[in-house]
């Protein structure tokens, strides 16, 4: 059983285009988070939610909305996308101590 | 500067060296730490927390240093299966803020 699952994995699209990542976790935890990691393999926190509230928006384009209908959900869209966007997208949930991350999904923007 | 900083490596070692990881974090607010494992193409995941004391677990040690702001990983016996990119992880919290923050990762090469 997977604790912390997002789709999808793959995402190729071509620029200019709307599309969603979504993340579940069934851990229980109260914070989630969106990381993007780019080609140099930096890891940048973009988001940050607890309890379905927004606490941590690490200046992020307008264009990325994130949405947490309850607390063991949290979904990225992306409006307008664009080249600089592709890199590879994990979702993590965490409670006191340690993060546990999904899969990552690659986003390719073409 | 970054929030975390480490050398990106890569570090090239022979199967049985010894090898240590450094980095250093801006913040001295900042409350726990910890020492993550990411595989080519996969999620990072816990190595190990960083306890003021010192810890560690098998072939892993880890230090931290809060006057100086500087957190160290040391692998002995170094594995084929270690290779991997090491990355230096600090929780920050501050009011309703809960963040971690991720340095940019070491990459580890064992050599047969």
């Amino acid at each position: 059983d997977t604790a912390v699952s997002q789709t999808p994995k793959y995402l190729v699209t071509q620029m200019g285009n709307d599309k969603s990542i979504k993340c579940e976790q069934n851990l229980g935890h109260d914070t989630m988070y969106w990381y993007k990691q780019d080609s140099k393999k930096f890891l940048k926190i973009m988001f940050s939610y607890n309890n379905k509230e927004l606490i941590i928006n690490e200046t992020v384009p307008n264009r990325f909305s994130p949405k947490s209908p309850d607390k063991a959900h949290l979904n990225l869209h992306i409006n307008s996308l664009e080249l600089g966007d592709s890199a590879v997208y994990f979702c993590a949930s965490s409670q006191a101590s340690e993060a546990f991350f999904g899969q990552g999904t690659r986003l390719t923007v073409v | 500067r970054k929030e975390v900083e480490q050398d990106p490596g890569p570090f090239n070692v022979p199967e049985g060296a010894t090898v240590a990881f450094n980095c250093t974090y801006s913040n001295s607010a900042s409350q726990s730490f910890f020492w993550y494992r990411q595989d080519c193409r996969k999620e990072p995941k816990l190595l190990m927390s960083v306890y003021s004391s010192g810890n560690e677990d098998g072939r892993f040690t880890a230090q931290l240093n809060r006057a100086s702001q500087y957190i160290s990983l040391l692998i002995r016996d170094s594995k084929l299966s270690d290779s991997a990119t090491y990355l230096c992880v600090v929780r920050f919290y501050g009011g309703a803020t809960n963040k971690l923050i991720f340095g940019t990762g070491t990459l580890l090469a064992v050599q047969p």
